[in-house]
């Protein structure tokens, strides 16, 4: 079955430094990935979905890659500041069914 | 627009007691979900619902029922509840089909203890 793997290990970046966050998946390609931020004691807000004939997007400090060839997709945060520090988790669509199948989170710190 | 609001917050429940959690969007979303997320798990998909009067079940179903009896309205229930059911739940919703590549939003989660 298809698999969502995130680093499950704290990143720890210097403030103002980018942030790379890796999204990696097993088997077919998923038509698109999605991002999301997760804050302690709420719930995931979307924050950037890619296609897979999409190379990179962009949204202000924040960039997505997808590589089919890798199966991977990397997120990006530029100019990182503390407030940036939260979890991120990565999710694609179920295969077959519906709803998302999430990536067990990557948490991110920004140290000033 | 409140978005997804789920009721209650936080509850405590003693081994075997029901309980129902109720989640509410106001944004004519024709799907919604029921996830549990566990430290070291993620989140996993527990019931949806692809319109009213619809359910189905997701990857961690056993023990958990729902219902869609109005359009903006998904309720999950527990009827017997068990210790390995202490989580936080986070309803979501979305426009339509995930084909179309809609997002999924999420409301703020409910704590759920079981002793």
């Amino acid at each position: 079955s298809q698999k969502i793997e995130q680093n499950s290990e704290a990143l720890n970046i210097q403030e103002g430094k980018t942030a790379t966050l890796t999204c990696n998946y097993t088997n077919y390609s998923p038509a698109y990935l999605q991002w999301y931020r997760q804050d302690p004691g709420r719930g995931p807000v979307f924050l950037l979905l890619i296609r897979e004939n999409e190379k990179e997007k962009r949204k202000e400090r924040l960039k997505v890659t997808f590589d089919t060839t890798l199966k991977q997709s990397l997120f990006h945060i530029t100019a990182s500041q503390p407030a940036d520090s939260a979890t991120y988790l990565c999710a694609q669509e179920r295969g077959g069914a519906d709803g998302l199948t999430f990536g067990k989170g990557t948490h991110l710190i920004i140290q000033p | 627009n409140a978005g997804v609001t789920q009721t209650p917050k936080f509850r405590v429940l003693k081994t075997g007691q029901s309980m129902t959690l109720l989640c509410a969007q106001d944004m004519n979303h024709e799907y919604m979900y029921w996830y549990r997320q566990d430290p070291g798990m993620g989140l996993r998909l527990i019931h949806y619902s692809v319109g009213e009067g619809t359910t189905a079940k997701g990857e961690v179903p056993d023990g958990y029922n729902v219902s869609r009896l109005k359009k903006q309205n998904f309720l999950l229930g527990l009827e017997s509840a068990a210790p390995s059911q202490t989580s936080v739940y986070f309803c979501a919703s979305r426009r339509d089909r995930g084909g179309s590549g809609n997002t999924i939003y999420f409301g703020e989660g409910s704590w759920l203890t079981v002793v």
